[in-house]
Formats: structure tokens, C-alpha cells, sequence
């Protein structure tokens, strides 16, 4: 079946650490978009890539960092300059044209203490 | 920013249709009227979309007013499975950046 994996479900780490959170598709979709939600909040934009070896920032792109260098992955990386890294992310895809819909991984559950 | 405004919370009564509104009144043109929604602690799901003409799929409906400035998105019968944050966004054709709000939690009462 063709969809986006995100994993882990669950993530921990000790403040201070580098942590990277895999987002891979198998549905040949264009553009790739991660997003950050926190308790009872809405999805912020991180970062967005819509080629490969192409990505810009979001609304909330600082102390993170992103590669595409496959068409199908699209790796986040939160970074020890994030400085309140606890949150739900949300990995998505959708064709570059056309007017398809985004479809969204299960998330990763990152917890930084 | 996000370019639609939503109620934070609404409740509908189970079996019932629900109504969820968007206002999108800086709309153009060319952008189209996405809805989705996101039970707890899961990715967002796609229900609908649509440009000028009222849409049905085996989910919901989609109205769009005639000046496009708003649109409701309706599920007909609503159960307690349609609990859930409800997210409308409106994206042009080719845009690469989607920005959500903050959505309509709807609650449904037994």
C-alpha cells in the first residue's frame, strides 16, 4: 500500500542532543512538507521541499534542519538549537501539480528532557 | 499567517448534521478550499476540496459560497467517530507553501 512512514512513533532524548526523525514515501509525490504541533495547537510549517536537493523554510524553520536527497525521503533534523524541541511532528507529501491533497504520516512524538 | 478563520470549538448532537464553517474572505482566484481533520494524536486526514462548485464525496459535502468568501463543510449524519479537529485551508494550484490555523474541534454529544 502507498503511503508516508514516519518513524519512530516515539522518540526521547536528552536535551543538548542532535535528533534526526525519518520521514519516507512511496507515492511518488513531488513535494514534501514537515510540520510541528503542540498540545491543542495547530500545525505549524517547518520546512518545505518541492524538487529534489531543493527545500525552503517555514514559519518556524530555526534550530532545525532538513535534506532531500531522494525524491521519497525527507529527514528533519532537531537540533540542539531548537530551544522547546518537545512537540508532535507531523511529516506530509502531495503531487507538486495539480490539485491533489496533502497526506500526512502518524507523526513522531518527540520528548526532550 | 493562515488565510482562514474558524470557530475553536463546535458540538453536534450524534445523528445530526454538522456544520462546520470557514471564512476565506482574501480568497483569489486560483486557490482552492481544502478540509481535513485530525483525531488525537494522529496525522490529518483528508476529507474534501473544491474551487467554485459544491462538492460530495462519501465523507462530507463542501459548500462554497457564490463569492467564495466562505464555505461550510457538512457531515450528514454525524457519529461519535467524528470527533475531532477540523482544519480548512485554502492552497492555489501549484503553491508550495500550506499553511494550517488552529481548526474547529467538534465535539459530538451522544
Amino acid at each position: 500500500d502507498g503511503g508516508i512512514t514516519q518513524s519512530p512513533k516515539y522518540l526521547f532524548r536528552k536535551e543538548g542532543q542532535n535528533v534526526t526523525l525519518s520521514c519516507e514515501q512511496n507515492l511518488n509525490h513531488d513535494a514534501m512538507y514537515w510540520y510541528r504541533q503542540d498540545p491543542g495547537q495547530g500545525l505549524r510549517l517547518i520546512y518545505y521541499s518541492q524538487i529534489v536537493n531543493d527545500f525552503q523554510k517555514g514559519d518556524i524553520a530555526e534550530g532545525y534542519s532538513v535534506s532531500r536527497e531522494k525524491k521519497e525521503s525527507f529527514p528533519l533534523t532537531v537540533t540542539s538549537a531548537q530551544k522547546n524541541p518537545t512537540a508532535f511532528y507531523l511529516c506530509a507529501s502531495t503531487h507538486g501539480t495539480g490539485n491533489s491533497p496533502l497526506h500526512f504520516g502518524n507523526g513522531t512524538r518527540l520528548t526532550v528532557t | 499567517d493562515a488565510k482562514t478563520t474558524q470557530p475553536t470549538s463546535m458540538d453536534c448532537a450524534e445523528g445530526r448534521a454538522a456544520n462546520l464553517p470557514c471564512n476565506h474572505s482574501t480568497i483569489s482566484g486560483n486557490e482552492y478550499v481544502y478540509w481535513y481533520r485530525q483525531i488525537h494524536s494522529q496525522g490529518p486526514q483528508y476529507i474534501i476540496h473544491g474551487l467554485k462548485n459544491n462538492e460530495t464525496n462519501e465523507m462530507a459535502s463542501l459548500i462554497i459560497t457564490e463569492d467564495r468568501k466562505s464555505s461550510t463543510l457538512i457531515l450528514p449524519h454525524a457519529t461519535l467517530r467524528d470527533t475531532a479537529v477540523y482544519y480548512c485551508i485554502v492552497r492555489v494550484y501549484r503553491d508550495d507553501k500550506i499553511i494550517f490555523g488552529k481548526g474547529t474541534r467538534l465535539h459530538i454529544l451522544p
